[in-house]
């Protein structure tokens, strides 16, 4: 069983449409990552967060703790937010945090 | 700041060949951590280091190794490779000030094929 579960797999909406992506996870962790993947490969870090909310620019994340639930928002979606958006959670072991857990991953496509 | 660099970017090997691939990190970052991304099973999370020393371990044979070296570089290899070992290889660093979990900052990978 995947610690680290998205929704939905895969994602195709309208230029300007609000997007929404869930990730549900099953340990305590003491961070939650949004990232995002363009094709090639490079990954580039959204947000880390461990509580609460953070916006930067049209993205927003948010995380409940209690629910071990967070979403990451794109609001006024625009074709260069095609990309595969993937959460992965990190514990912390003491004497540093481990490695991260990746969820599947979103695959969004917005379509002008 | 210059980001994360990895080199080589692609590499093509056949199955029994040994790889070494290698990670600088941001300047100041002392913690380095390498994944392994392939299409049936996504991302996970092979070794990290830290002051020269593996600190965490993923779920990987022994075939898999790495090490740190005083200047936080990083590299990774391995040995006697199989069909399965073709992925995207990727690392990132983290300041990792005590205390605290900080955030990972990815380099570009490396796309390793085995033939």
């Amino acid at each position: 069983k995947n610690e680290v579960e998205q929704s939905p797999q895969n994602l195709t909406a309208q230029e300007g449409e609000f997007i929404t992506i869930n990730c549900s996870y099953s340990v305590g962790i003491s961070a939650l990552h949004w990232l995002q993947q363009h094709p090639g490969g490079g990954i580039v870090s959204l947000f880390m967060l461990s509580s609460g909310k953070k916006k930067h620019g049209r993205l927003i994340a948010t995380i409940n703790i209690q629910e071990k639930h967070s979403s990451l928002h794109i609001t006024a979606s625009h074709p260069r937010d095609s990309a595969v958006y993937i959460c992965a959670v990190s514990l912390y072991s003491g004497g540093g945090a481990d490695g991260l857990t990746f969820g599947k991953g979103t695959h969004l496509i917005i379509q002008p | 700041k210059a980001g994360v660099t990895q080199t080589p970017r692609y590499l093509i090997k056949t199955r029994g060949q040994q790889v070494t691939l290698s990670c600088s990190p941001i300047s100041g970052h002392r913690s380095v951590s390498w994944y392994q991304q392939t299409p049936g099973q996504g991302l996970q999370f092979l070794f990290e280091y830290f002051s020269e020393t593996q600190r965490n371990k993923g779920n990987f044979p022994g075939r898999f190794s790495g090490r740190q070296f005083s200047n936080s570089r990083s590299e990774m290899n391995v040995s006697t490779l199989e069909l399965g070992d073709s992925a995207l290889y990727l690392c990132a660093s983290s300041l990792d000030l005590a205390g605290t979990y900080n955030e990972q900052f990815f380099g570009p990978g490396t796309r390793l094929t085995v033939l």
